[in-house]
């Protein structure tokens, strides 16, 4: 049973630039959360969705940050126009029901 | 809001010694979870052991056990006969019912000496 994907593992932007980062959830599992992890830090939340809905995005900066779970296909968090201090390790974790959350290898983004 | 606090920023045991990791938290809310990650080297996280609030029974996992202490709000971690694969950042995390959202303490950085 093949555990939280994302990709891509390591990404490069460099400033104004647009991140895409996506994650398939664990099989069977249809709740979706990002966090974020700055150098040094524990892990914040940013959003929470189910398939085709956002359920709490109450961590996502109000700019510039989307996320989506569509009804086919993995959740993507979406960064536009990037600055340096977006560089951070993005996780994705994913539920059956609300309990344990299982997470992803995450992917860590570097603004240049 | 929730909170959760690790007061232990690093430590370092011998291999074979056991270690214990402290936690406490703050919650108004009766149901929740809580939680230790392990993040290694490699900066996956790594669920390491789960405790429901309403147990009484502390949580174990293999040399993994915790002392949960629901009115002290205290959740420790203790590893016992500790090896080197067990090096890496722990971080406690809190989950109330009806919130969906983990909150992370700031992690205690363990190295295991060989």
């Amino acid at each position: 049973n093949a555990g939280v994907m994302q990709n891509p593992r390591h990404l490069v932007r460099r400033r104004g630039q647009e991140a895409r980062l996506r994650c398939s959830p664990m099989k069977g599992h249809s709740h979706v959360y990002w966090y974020r992890q700055l150098p040094e830090e524990g892990l914040k939340f940013m959003v929470y969705l189910q398939k085709e809905n956002i359920i709490d995005e109450s961590g996502m900066p109000k700019e510039r940050f989307s996320a989506e779970f569509p009804k086919e296909g993995p959740s993507i968090l979406r960064i536009q126009q990037v600055v340096r201090g977006d560089s951070a390790a993005y996780f994705c974790a994913s539920s059956r029901t609300q309990e344990t959350q299982y997470f992803g290898p995450g992917t860590r983004l570097l603004v240049l | 809001a929730q909170t959760v606090t690790q007061s232990q920023p690093e430590m370092s045991v011998q291999e074979a010694e056991t270690v214990t990791l402290s936690c406490t938290y703050d919650t108004s809310e009766n149901n929740y979870y809580l939680f230790w990650y392990k993040q290694p080297p490699s900066r996956q996280m790594i669920l390491v052991i789960r405790q429901e609030a309403y147990k009484q029974q502390n949580a174990t996992e293999n040399r993994f056990s915790v002392n949960f202490q629901k009115a002290a709000k205290s959740f420790s971690l203790k590893i016992s006969d500790s090896q080197l694969g067990d090096t890496a950042m722990y971080f406690c995390a809190f989950i109330d019912f009806g919130n969906e959202k983990l909150t992370f303490g700031t992690g205690t950085r363990l190295t295991i000496i060989p």
